[in-house]
């Protein structure tokens, strides 16, 4: 069955820090992965997409790694932010379906 | 642009009442699809679409039904609530195939069954 682990359920960090947020998947036969972002009561705004072929992807302060062969990527946040704080999730494409995490809930304080 | 958006944002429904959940988008998007999300359980798929006029079944379609009569519109119907519908529903849409392009999605129904 595909799969797709996020650790930690949960991250508390304080203001400045770099944090590393983690993600699992259990088949390698990937199209691509998506990393979300989830607000409270809101819908999925799109932060990184990284095709099968591609190692990572950079946007401003996230980074997003992948490594197919050990079925985990990454999303780096630098210097974190009180306005970071949300769910992130990672969504894995199999052809036809995207499977997603469970989510991290991040929260950044002040 | 609107994007991607759902009506209505939110509604209670009683145990076998029926309703409709519309999704709407303006990217002139083939794909949409319906989610389901709950707590600790990431999103689900119910339905897809790949165009005007096609549906097909996702992880979890039981106890729902779909249509895509227009490219724009996608519709989620639930003929006979049940009070494991209870949930939060999210509709997107992407240009091509499942997240090669992306998908978008919209702002989500939350829908109570009581």
């Amino acid at each position: 069955k595909q799969e797709v682990t996020q650790i930690p359920a949960a991250l508390s960090v304080p203001e400045g820090e770099n944090l590393v947020l983690n993600c699992s998947f259990t088949d390698s036969a990937i199209y691509n992965l998506q990393w979300f972002r989830q607000d409270p009561g809101k819908g999925l705004t799109s932060l990184l997409l990284i095709q099968s072929s591609q190692r990572e992807q950079t946007s401003g302060r996230l980074n997003a790694s992948l490594d197919k062969s050990s079925g985990r990527s990454t999303l780096y946040i630098a210097a974190s932010q009180p306005g970071d704080s949300a769910t992130y999730l990672c969504a894995v494409e199999y052809g036809n379906k995207l499977v997603f995490g469970a989510g991290t809930i991040l929260r950044v304080k002040s | 642009n609107a994007g991607v958006t759902q009506t209505p944002k939110f509604r209670v429904l009683k145990t076998g009442q029926s309703m409709t959940l519309l999704c709407a988008q303006d990217m002139n998007h083939e794909y949409m699809y319906w989610y389901r999300q709950d707590p600790g359980m990431g999103l689900r798929l119910i339905h897809y679409s790949v165009g005007e006029g096609t549906t097909a079944k996702g992880e979890v379609p039981d106890g729902y039904n779909v249509s895509r009569l227009k490219k724009q519109n996608f519709l989620l119907g639930l003929e006979s609530a049940a009070p494991s519908q209870t949930s939060v529903y999210f509709c997107a849409s992407s240009y091509s195939n499942f997240g090669t392009s992306g998908q978008f999605f919209g702002p989500g129904t939350r829908l109570t069954v009581l």
